[in-house]
Formats: structure tokens, sequence, C-alpha cells
């Protein structure tokens, strides 16, 4: 699976739009970006994911650049509950491999 | 609809003591995994089981086995715990014996090795 690279935190303001960048320059063409979160001291919670096209659901909106080297997660109204450790995550749609998790980013949402 | 449920919550062993960690998911996923997490790190594979009856080695895998007891339970035993063992041990499961899709992820166990 391609490495990914975060940035290790990030604040943002509650009632703003939280945006999380994401590099996976060396994604090769059967790999989805994937998006996970992990709020202090439970287990990982699905976000979103998406192949090329931009990608959106109840939680959020998955923006992926035309050359597929990076990616942003958009929270469009942040609010306290957002407060956690997102992580992006590049595999393949078969396998069985793990799901790579980083150090993520640390988003901060502020009062 | 549960989901992915863990016992136990926590847990407290002394070193050489075996305990197992069960894990039970009732949305008929076909694939579960076993992963750990060390404080301030990410998560990485023990085991997992592409389907019932068959179980893989993941990343460290070293101290542990696991039962694919049927389609809906997934156990993990640590035969003789070591310090290094403690961390927080969350199961998960994915729809098919592929793999590959979104993994839905267990509230967690809290294992501490004294």
């Amino acid at each position: 699976d391609a490495k990914t690279t975060q940035p290790t935190s990030m604040d943002c303001a509650e009632g703003r739009a939280a945006n999380l960048p994401c590099n996976h320059s060396t994604i090769s063409g059967n790999e989805y970006v994937y998006w996970y979160r992990q709020i202090h001291s439970q287990g990982p919670q699905y976000i979103i994911h998406g192949l090329k096209n931009n990608e959106t659901n109840e939680m959020a909106s998955l923006i992926i650049t035309e050359d597929r080297k990076s990616s942003t997660l958009i929270l469009p109204h942040a609010t306290l509950r957002d407060t956690a450790v997102y992580y992006c995550i590049v595999r393949a749609t078969f396998g069985n491999e793990k799901l790579t998790f980083g150090t993520g980013t640390r988003l901060t949402i502020i009062p | 609809n549960a989901g992915v449920t863990q016992t136990p919550k926590f847990q407290v062993l002394k070193t050489g003591q075996s305990m197992t960690l069960q894990c039970a998911q009732d949305m008929n996923h076909n694939s579960m995994y076993w992963y750990r997490q060390d404080p301030g790190m990410g998560l990485r594979l023990i085991y997992y089981s592409a389907s019932e009856g068959t179980t893989d080695k993941g990343e460290v895998p070293n101290g542990y086995n696991v039962s694919r007891l049927n389609k809906r339970e997934f156990s993990l035993r640590l035969e003789s715990a070591a310090p290094s063992q403690t961390s927080v041990y969350f199961c998960a499961s994915s729809p098919s014996e592929q793999g590959g899709e979104t993994q839905y992820f267990g509230p967690g166990t809290r294992l501490l090795v004294l």
C-alpha cells in the first residue's frame, strides 16, 4: 500500500470548515483513499473513501486531485465532537492486507 | 444492531497469566481482524480471518493465537502474557472475504500486564 503524509496536528474554530490534507504521491491506479478517525479512547471510525472523483456523505467531503497524488478531507461545519485523530489510508480494494494506520493528524476544534 | 462488540473492556494480568479476548459482530461480515494500539502509535495488525475456518498472521503475531469460532466470533488468546503486551486491542470486521472494504471497529479492550 502507498505511503501517506499528513500534518501532525491542526486546529479549527467551531462552526468553520476543517480541511485536512494528505499526500500520497506513490499511489497506484487500483488504490483508493480512505479516511478514518479515532476519537479519544474509542475504536477507529470510517469516514469516507474515494478513487478519483470527489465524494460526499453525511459526515464529510473528500477532494482528490486530478493526478491523485494528494487529497483533502473536509468537515463542513466542525463541532467539538469532531476533535479526534484523523487517518488517511491508501489501499487497494482487494486482498486482506492490514489497514496501515500511521500517526494521523490530531484535529482540535476550538470553541 | 450492535455492530462489533468486545469483552472485556478492561483487564489486568500478571506476567505469565493467560486470557482470551472475545469479539463478535452481528453484521454477517466474512472478514475479521485483531489490531493492537500502543500509546501514541497507530494500529498494528495481529491476526486476521478472511472467512470462517481460516486465519492468517498479520504484522505482529508473536505471543498470540486466534480462533474463528464461527462467522460471528473471532477470539484472541494470550497464552503467557508479557508486559510488552500491555496495549489497547481492537477487533474489526469487513463484509467480504476479499477484504479491502471499510472496516468496522469495536470499542477496544484495555489490557495491562504487570
